[in-house]
């Protein structure tokens, strides 16, 4: 089983739409939660970070689920500049470093 | 702004040769990262280094080595490039325990012929 898990898309949707995304990770132990952005041909951007508690800022909302193991991305009224890939990321425990995910593409269209 | 830089944008290598890749970063960043992303495969982490001369094994170090002789670069070496090493190459670098804002380079998409 793969580390973090993250299910590649395309999402394909149109401007003004509500899109979410769905990760699971496979530690139990892992502590710290995020979500990236990668635009095309350019290196990942951190999006966010995931608090337990669920925490949004401005259009994205994150929501983390400890005891299933799963963490979500809302974007609501997407826009044509939200087209890119999420990469979902957990961090190791007892390592300095983190895993990523593969990746979610999104499309957003006119 | 926190700027880390590579090396080449592009590089063209043939299967054999040593290669060396170059990051630099500019916020006295303790933790360092070399990744290489493939299409299905996302992120893999290669090596990492938490302080000068220390480095630390990633999930695919075969084929790899790595210097960090000061804070500010890190080097990822391919001792023999081969065909399956063409890839893009992405480093990283965060301050604190590694769990902070990775920063990233722009990429280097490396070609082994």
């Amino acid at each position: 089983r793969k580390e973090v898990e993250q299910d590649p898309g395309p999402f394909n949707v149109p401007e003004g739409a509500t899109v979410a995304f769905n990760c699971t990770y496979s530690n139990s132990a892992s502590q710290s939660f995020f979500w990236y952005r990668q635009d095309c041909r350019k290196e990942p951007k951190l999006l966010m970070s995931v608090y337990s508690s669920g925490n949004e800022d401005g259009r994205f909302t994150a929501q983390l689920n400890r005891a299933s193991q799963y963490i979500s991305l809302l974007i609501r009224d997407s826009k044509l500049s939200d087209s890119a890939t999420y990469l979902c990321v957990v961090n190791r425990p007892g390592r300095r470093a983190l895993t990523f995910g593969s990746g979610t593409r999104l499309q957003v269209q006119p | 702004d926190v700027k880390v830089t590579q090396s080449s944008r592009y590089l063209v290598k043939r299967t054999g040769e040593k290669v060396f890749l170059e990051c630099v970063q500019d916020m006295d960043h303790e933790n360092m990262f070399w990744y290489r992303q493939d299409p299905g495969l996302g992120l893999r982490l290669i090596y990492f280094s938490y302080d000068v001369k220390m480095k630390e094994k990633g999930d695919i170090p075969e084929g790899y080595s790595v210097s960090r002789e000061k804070k500010e670069r890190f080097s990822l070496i391919l001792e023999s490039a081969s065909t399956n090493q063409t890839s893009m190459y992405l480093c990283a670098s965060t301050p604190g325990l590694g769990t902070d804002t990775q920063y990233f380079g722009p990429g280097t998409r490396l070609t082994v012929l």
